[in-house]
């Protein structure tokens, strides 16, 4: 069994700062890892997603990811925030094996202020 | 992108009645759907595994006789909420597998139960 630990419930960070959102897994198997963000009533978009090779990860919107085995991390990054990256983001894993059921965290809430 | 629709968008029925929700993959074909369930700033909760042509699989806790599964097609699940109550109010969403392990999310549907 997965689960994915979401530190911050919320995020509240100025425009044109930089952002992190914390994300930290366990898995007893290799697993997949995925940042989806979800804007107000909509479902989830993908963001960016870790399956192999090079352990950072860029996405859409200018959002990245790098994932750390040993420290079991999957942390999203922007350099610089806007206003309309004002959404809720899911950090999610599923198992390697190709079942595809996913576990999600409980969302981290990223507010931009003006 | 693939696409994933869902419909309606938004219902409102009154207690006892049922309502059966859609989701269609547009342009792509989707022997498996997972059905979510996401209440107010929560993370999503899986409910059931859509498998085309067989049996839906449920999580523990999800009553398979309130929550009912239909995956007739390769493009088409539907949930069907059963005598539905107040509290089976909730954000409703569904999603299809793609290609490479991200997972397609229809845009949700809002049930409320008078």
């Amino acid at each position: 069994a997965q689960s994915v630990t979401q530190l911050d419930s919320q995020v509240p960070v100025f425009e044109e700062a930089p952002v992190e959102l914390r994300c930290n897994y366990s898995s007893s198997v290799s697993v997949y890892l995925f940042w989806y963000v979800q804007y107000p009533n909509q479902g989830l978009q993908l963001l960016l997603k870790y399956l192999s090779g090079s352990t950072l990860v860029k996405g859409i919107n200018g959002f990245e990811a790098e994932f750390n085995k040993s420290q079991t991390s999957f942390h999203l990054r922007k350099p610089s925030v806007h206003i309309s990256d004002t959404a809720e983001y899911f950090c999610a894993v599923s198992d390697s094996g190709g079942y595809q059921k996913v576990t999600f965290g409980t969302g981290t809430k990223l507010q931009v202020i003006p | 992108g693939a696409v994933v629709s869902q419909h309606p968008s938004r219902v409102i029925c009154k207690s006892g009645t049922s309502v059966k929700i859609e989701c269609r993959s547009l342009d792509f074909q989707a022997t498996t759907m997972f059905w979510y369930r996401q209440f107010p700033k929560q993370s999503l909760m899986l409910m059931a595994t859509s498998n085309e042509g067989s049996k839906a699989t449920y999580e523990q806790g999800v009553e398979k006789d309130k929550f009912l599964i239909n995956h007739a097609s390769l493009t088409l699940s539907t949930l069907t909420v059963t005598s539905a109550h107040p509290e089976d109010s909730s954000f409703y969403i569904c999603s299809a597998p793609g290609q490479y392990y991200e997972q397609y999310f229809g845009p949700g549907t809002r049930l409320t139960v008078t």
